[in-house]
């Protein structure tokens, strides 16, 4: 069974500029995650997906990231306009919902000059 | 603020040993516990879970909840070099929520 596909795997920037990540989860999982994890810290949660529906995006900075999870399947994660501070590596996960596993992708490593 | 600790590390065992890993919760309401390994440059993996009090044993790896402490603990047995990872706590709480712990760093030496 083919795991949690996202690309692209790096990406260089520079500041300013709009970045996008795209994720396909694990066949059959309706919950979609998307983390954003920083050097020597845990993966920390922007946006849980229900299917198509954004059910969690509290922690989401909604100035300048954007998400969307159209047909309830593969999503994509925006950032417009990036800064410095948003070098890190952003995950995506999914899982069947509730308290089943969380199942990671490969993540992309975003660098922003 | 629902937390997650772990104390960073490294913990360093010679090959063979039983390595200890710990960690601590804050929220009460955390029903299931999650142990997942990193290593660098990779995504977290999962080794196991546990939601019931007591021990839960996978192989080498051995799962420890105490939910009167707030306490999680994970015992890898014979530990080898490959074991060299960063392993992750993190607990479920509310719906699907996972809050996770900044990591253990473990080194095991041949």
């Amino acid at each position: 069974e083919a795991g949690v596909v996202q690309s692209p795997r790096y990406k260089i920037i520079e500041k300013k500029q709009p970045v996008a990540f795209w994720c396909n989860p694990i066949s059959g999982h309706n919950t979609l995650y998307w983390y954003l994890q920083n050097l020597g810290q845990g993966p920390e949660l922007l946006i849980r997906y229900e299917n198509e529906e954004a059910v969690d995006d509290s922690q989401l900075p909604k100035d300048r990231f954007s998400a969307e999870r159209l047909k309830g399947v593969d999503s994509t994660l925006k950032i417009q306009p990036a800064e410095l501070g948003d070098s890190a590596v952003y995950l995506c996960a999914s899982s069947s919902g509730g308290t089943d596993t969380q199942y990671f992708g490969p993540g992309t490593r975003l660098t922003v000059l | 603020q629902k937390e997650v600790e772990q104390n960073s590390g490294p913990l360093s065992v010679p090959e063979g040993a039983i390595a200890s890993l710990n960690c601590t919760y804050s929220d009460r309401g955390s029903q299931s516990f999650f142990w997942y390994r990193q290593y660098s440059g990779k995504s977290p993996e999962l080794i196991m879970f546990i939601y019931s009090n007591g021990d839960k044993e996978d192989g080498r790896f051995t799962a420890q909840l105490n939910k009167a402490s707030q306490y999680v603990s994970l015992l890898i047995r014979d530990s080898q070099p490959s074991d060299s990872a960063t392993y992750l706590c993190a607990a479920l709480s509310g719906y699907s929520t996972l809050t996770f712990g900044k990591g253990t760093m473990l080194l095991v030496s041949p």
